[in-house]
């Protein structure tokens, strides 16, 4: 069974500009969530999707949005970026996002912002 | 609400001794464990998972971690460390008050392994 696959790897953004990134969770899992982790905070949660709908939500600014597809695939955009928004994006699935299902994460996208 | 503190921020042993990763948690509820590891430039690969049956909980790569409640604690340990354990690993709870994907990670313990 292939596992929670991202793109890209990695990106280099200027500040200002925006960023999709893309996550394609394990065939059958229905909730996908992103992370972002950064040296100083840690592992924060982004936000979490089921079934095209967004379900919960971090603390971060509305500059961060997601959606997710029919068939489970998932985006999250970041608009205007900032030098701060430069980190390692983590996308996880799970079946049903239980609160003890654990989490299959992807390798994640770097994101750079210069 | 959880929360979880991970002991030491970095824990360094020697090859073939004992491993001892340090997790203390809070949660208003019955909680579910995770411990997680993270390789340079990887994602998360999950070891071990606890929840409510059997306190002493086996994972992959001969880890292991015992939930203690009267402690709120549940440490990972693994009787001798091998070169490819040296990551940094994740203690993680969430409760039913964390539906929807949101677990609560640690700070994170980074392991060194010397030959």
């Amino acid at each position: 069974k292939a596992g929670v696959t991202q793109t890209p790897r990695y990106l280099i953004k200027t500040r200002g500009q925006q960023v999709t990134l893309s996550c394609s969770p394990i065939s059958g899992h229905r909730s996908v969530s992103w992370y972002q982790q950064t040296p100083g905070q840690g592992l924060q949660f982004l936000f979490e999707y089921f079934s095209e709908t967004q379900r919960n939500k971090g603390n971060f600014p509305g500059r961060f949005s997601g959606r997710q597809f029919s068939n489970s695939r998932s985006e999250m955009n970041v608009s205007t970026l900032e030098l701060g928004d430069s980190a390692l994006y983590l996308c996880a699935s799970s079946l049903g996002g239980q609160y003890n299902s654990p989490l299959h994460f992807g390798n994640g996208t770097r994101l750079t912002v210069t | 609400a959880q929360s979880v503190t991970q002991l030491d921020s970095h824990v360094s042993v020697s090859e073939g001794t004992p491993v001892l990763l340090r997790c203390n948690y809070s949660s208003s509820y019955s909680p579910s464990l995770f411990w997680y590891v993270q390789h340079p430039n990887k994602g998360l690969q999950l070891l071990l998972k606890y929840t409510s049956a059997a306190t002493l909980v086996k994972g992959i790569n001969g880890f292991e971690a015992e939930f203690k409640k009267s402690e709120t604690s549940f440490h990972l340990t693994k009787p001798s460390a091998h070169m490819s354990d040296a990551a940094e690993y994740f203690c993680v709870v969430s409760d039913r008050a964390n539906q929807g994907g949101k677990l609560i990670f640690g700070q994170g313990t980074e392991l060194s392994v010397k030959p």
